[in-house]
């Protein structure tokens, strides 16, 4: 198993470029998040999907929009690319997805650095 | 304040020494929560869950007070290869599923 996979691993956007993350997960998991890392702060979550065709917004989702069309993928864009979206772009995906999500442990990818100019 | 807040470090401490690390959580609603650890430019990994009653994983000892809202993480005779980022995480499902991390605190095990 490769388990959570990230692509690009780095990446360099002037303002006002649109890019997608790739996050790629072959543990038939069903829960799957795309977090930030910026300096000096926690990962914050942007943007979750607690299963194929579903989306829901985290903590920082402003910017930012996703996709789920298969379990195995969960895709993260950036329309139109801010100096301010510079960061450490981590996807995690976590197993089980019933009423408990808050108990599951979260695999994550390797992360994709971004920088916008 | 910070929903989840960490002593940011960074902890410089010899092979062999106890270290411990606190995390305090404001919101009393919270249901689970996590230590994971992160190397430098790596991804975080699950360390261990913490439950209410403890718990220790050989060198490791998770502690949760609800009380007084704080987790608590001990690591017994340090290893150089304990060197990495502790981030304290918290989640609730009430009102909808939440997912909060500490920005981590640094330690460092020196030889």
């Amino acid at each position: 198993n490769a388990g959570v996979t990230q692509t690009p691993k780095f990446r360099v956007l002037k303002t006002g470029q649109s890019m997608t993350l790739l996050c790629a997960q072959d543990m038939n998991h069903e829960y799957m998040y795309w977090y930030r890392q910026d300096p000096g702060m926690g990962l914050r979550l942007i943007h979750y999907s607690v299963g194929e065709g579903t989306t829901a917004k985290g903590e920082v989702p402003d910017g930012y929009n996703v996709s789920r069309l298969k379990k195995q993928n969960f895709l993260l864009g950036l329309e139109s690319a801010a100096p301010s979206q510079t960061s450490v772009y981590f996807c995690a995906s976590s197993p089980q997805g019933l009423a408990t999500p808050h108990q599951e442990t979260q695999y994550f990818g390797p992360g994709t650095r971004l920088l916008v100019l | 304040r910070k929903e989840v807040e960490q002593d940011p470090g960074p902890f410089n401490v010899p092979e062999g020494a106890t270290v411990a690390f606190n995390c305090t959580y404001s919101n009393s609603a919270s249901q689970s929560f996590f230590w994971y650890r992160q190397d430098c430019r790596k991804e975080p990994k699950l360390l261990m869950s913490v439950y209410s009653s403890g718990n220790e994983d050989g060198r490791f000892t998770a502690q949760l007070n609800r009380a007084s809202q704080y987790i608590s993480l001990l690591i017994r005779d340090s290893k150089l290869s304990d060197s990495a980022t502790y981030l304290c995480v918290v989640n609730t499902n009430t009102g909808g599923f939440k997912t909060i991390f500490g920005a981590g605190t640094r330690l460092f095990v020196k030889a």
